[in-house]
């Protein structure tokens, strides 16, 4: 299994309150991702990363910032939590861009109330 | 712009039917990659295959088979003998060509929801 985890694997937060999710992988893959699930809508992804400090927006970003200061982290923040960002956070890791295989993450369940 | 349709919400079937999970996907991009994922009960995505455009063969692994048609856009996946622990959703997925704006991004279908029963 490729070394991925996420941090928390559960939170319950409230609207307005700023919340960071962690990525960590111990695979030294350049590509970092951050993609959300809800029903639906399948996957859709959000922020990613093609190096240290080099990241770029996907299709869903309004609302969340990302940051990679180091290659084995990669953290999500939601500056203000509203409720239609409940959802499922995936991060994902590739050694190359996304049409190689790409190995995700368990999982975080975020819950705005 | 990519596009990945699933048209199928949910399929349940008896063990040890066949079934088949269509993908229909939308790329302007003349090479690109084609991608099925499974996530059983456990919620974790598992990659299952991955598929270059230019080679049109149809694989099989095990119980597993894909069909690839760049003709009619579309990547059918294909369960033979279904076991209970194949209940889970399956995810198409596509991305671009090495180094192009869209290889940096995975676009997902919605998803079908396979339920196997004995």
């Amino acid at each position: 299994d490729a070394g991925i985890t996420q941090s928390p694997r559960h939170k319950v937060t409230e609207t307005g309150t700023p919340v960071t999710l962690r990525c960590h992988q111990t695979e030294n893959h350049r590509y970092m991702y951050w993609y959300r699930q809800d029903p639906g809508h399948g996957l859709r992804l959000i922020h990613y990363s093609y190096g240290v400090k080099d990241t770029d927006k996907g299709e869903v970003s309004d609302g969340y910032s990302v940051s990679r200061s180091k290659t084995e982290d990669f953290l999500l923040t939601l500056e203000s939590a509203t409720s239609s960002q409940t959802s499922v956070y995936f991060c994902a890791i590739s050694e190359e861009q996304m049409n190689t295989e790409a190995f995700f993450g368990q999982g975080t369940r975020l819950t705005v109330v | 712009a990519q596009k990945v349709t699933q048209a199928q919400t949910e399929i349940s079937v008896v063990e040890k039917e066949d079934v088949t999970l269509d993908c229909v996907y939308e790329t302007r991009d003349t090479t690109y990659y084609l991608f099925w994922y499974k996530q059983p009960p456990s919620g974790e995505l598992v990659f299952l295959i991955r598929r270059n455009s230019f080679d049109e063969q149809n694989e099989i692994s095990g119980r597993y088979s894909w069909n690839f048609q760049k003709s009619t856009s579309s990547f059918n996946f294909t369960i033979t003998a279904s076991q209970v622990v194949d209940s889970a959703v399956y995810f198409c997925a596509l991305s671009g060509f090495p180094y192009t704006g869209t290889a940096s991004k995975l676009t997902f279908g919605t998803g079908t929801r396979l339920q196997v029963t004995l």
